[in-house]
């Protein structure tokens, strides 16, 4: 089967400006995740959505960050304006369910953002 | 209060030998799965094995076992027969939650290196 896609794979841009990444998951798979990774870090969750809809984004810094996962499939995330800390691996990944018993999640390969 | 502690910022192993990598954490949620994940250097974080709170027996997948003491909160990974290959970051996580959602938080990861 098919792995989690995400583009772009690498973004620079300068702080202020506005970034969006995209992420289509693995078919069927009902839950989507987007975590931020910041260098020497494990990822954190930004945002969950079971469906179309969000199931968690509490940590998700929202003057700033939006996500939307429309027809319940593959997903944006959106950062505007851009701060120097955004700079960071973001990680899509999917699971069948939230529950992800045997299988865990699969990652996708990230967008690495640099903010200048 | 950190949910998910890795101590062990940077591990050493000789190939063919066996490692574990700690990972302790905390919740006060019966039901609970725990996870390891690789990331290689090319980014991707790849799925290892998965323990769930009731599981009676230490998962075990291939050459990944999971020292699982439930008294002691403790789940670490053990790696027998080191290859090249295993030089990795390794992150511990854990997923808790219910009703309202199921969360997966990542530990800080450890860097393993298997030398020659």
């Amino acid at each position: 089967e098919a792995g989690v896609a995400q583009s772009p794979r690498y973004k620079i841009i300068e702080k202020r400006q506005s970034v969006a990444f995209w992420c289509n998951p693995i078919s069927g798979h009902a839950t989507l995740y987007w975590y931020q990774q910041i260098l020497g870090q494990g990822p954190k969750l930004l945002i969950q959505f079971q469906n179309n809809g969000v199931v968690d984004d509490s940590q998700l810094p929202k003057d700033r960050f939006s996500a939307e996962r429309l027809k319940g499939v593959d997903s944006t995330l959106k950062i505007q304006p851009a701060k120097l800390e955004d700079s960071a691996v973001y990680l899509c990944a999917s699971s069948l369910s939230q529950q992800g018993r045997y299988g865990g999640y699969t990652f996708g390969s990230g967008t690495r953002l640099t903010v200048v | 209060a950190q949910k998910i502690t890795q101590t062990q910022p940077g591990m050493f192993v000789q190939e063919k030998e066996a490692v574990t990598l700690d990972c302790t954490y905390d919740t006060s949620d019966p039901s609970y799965g725990l996870f390891w994940y690789k990331q290689p250097s090319s980014g991707e974080m790849i799925f290892l094995i998965y323990q769930g709170s009731y599981d009676q027996q230490n998962a075990t997948e291939g050459r990944y076992s999971l020292n699982f003491q439930k008294a002691r909160k403790s789940a670490n990974l053990v790696i027998s027969a080191s290859q090249l290959g295993d030089s990795a970051m390794y992150f511990c996580a854990m997923r808790e939650g219910g009703t309202g959602g199921f969360k997966t938080i990542f530990g800080a990861g450890t860097r393993l290196f298997v030398k020659a």
